[in-house]
């Protein structure tokens, strides 16, 4: 069963409008990682968040994490088309190495 | 380009034959992830290799079965093939084996099983 629920399944937007994605999960992480996937292709690694942080900034990416809810978040500012893709979350385990259960994804479409 | 390639890109086949599926991963990485992407499953952990040995494993049925050779490519094998067999397999690599080191993903080997 998937660790991750992601919210919401599909979002679509215009180009230059910010994007939210959530993602709510079940046991205790160590990290948890948002992926980007471009439609069929493989996934690509955005960023990480440790269990003790609770925000985190890359670029025009924002991800919060709130581990008493056990939820996360994905803000991507000032959306471009090449932003559409689909976006994952990623929790791990303790003591199982590098193992990572996904999320069932955000498709996001950002029109131009 | 993420540095690990996979191959086949596509693969059809039958059902009940078998199939091995190949992952070269970044120069210097020595951890290998496969995983299996699906509609109706998802993107599932099937399992890890760290230096030619198996450190994580997940929901991976008896009929796959993974190695990492001493070069670090590593090859996923899967029988007795099923309809429901059919999906994107990826494989991932990264340096070390810890749940926070980035994971490098290839471009995936779509299998069609007939």
């Amino acid at each position: 069963s998937q660790q991750g629920e992601e919210d919401p399944q599909a979002l679509s937007i215009q180009e230059g409008e910010n994007a939210t994605m959530n993602c709510s999960y079940k046991t205790s992480i160590n990290n948890l990682q948002w992926y980007r996937q471009n439609s069929g292709r493989g996934l690509v690694h955005l960023i990480l968040i440790r269990s003790n942080e609770r925000e985190k900034h890359s670029g025009r990416l924002r991800v919060t994490l709130d581990t008493s809810k056990k939820s996360s978040s994905l803000l991507i500012t000032a959306s471009r088309a090449a932003d559409t893709a689909s976006y994952f979350c990623a929790t791990d385990f303790y003591n199982q190495g590098g193992k990572l259960i996904f999320g069932q994804g955000t498709e996001l479409s950002v029109k131009p | 380009d993420s540095g690990v390639t996979q191959t086949p890109k596509h693969l059809i086949t039958a059902t009940g034959q078998r199939v091995t599926l190949r992952c070269s991963p970044r120069s210097g990485d020595l951890s290998v992830y496969w995983y299996q992407q699906s509609l109706d499953q998802g993107l599932q952990f099937l399992i890890q290799y760290y230096n030619g040995e198996e450190r994580a494993k997940g929901n991976i049925l008896e009929r796959f079965s993974a190695q990492q050779f001493p070069d670090l490519h590593s090859e996923l094998n899967l029988s007795s093939l099923e309809l429901g067999d059919s999906a994107l397999y990826f494989c991932a690599s990264s340096v070390g084996s810890r749940n926070s080191d980035t994971q490098y993903f290839g471009p995936g080997t779509r299998l069609t099983v007939l």
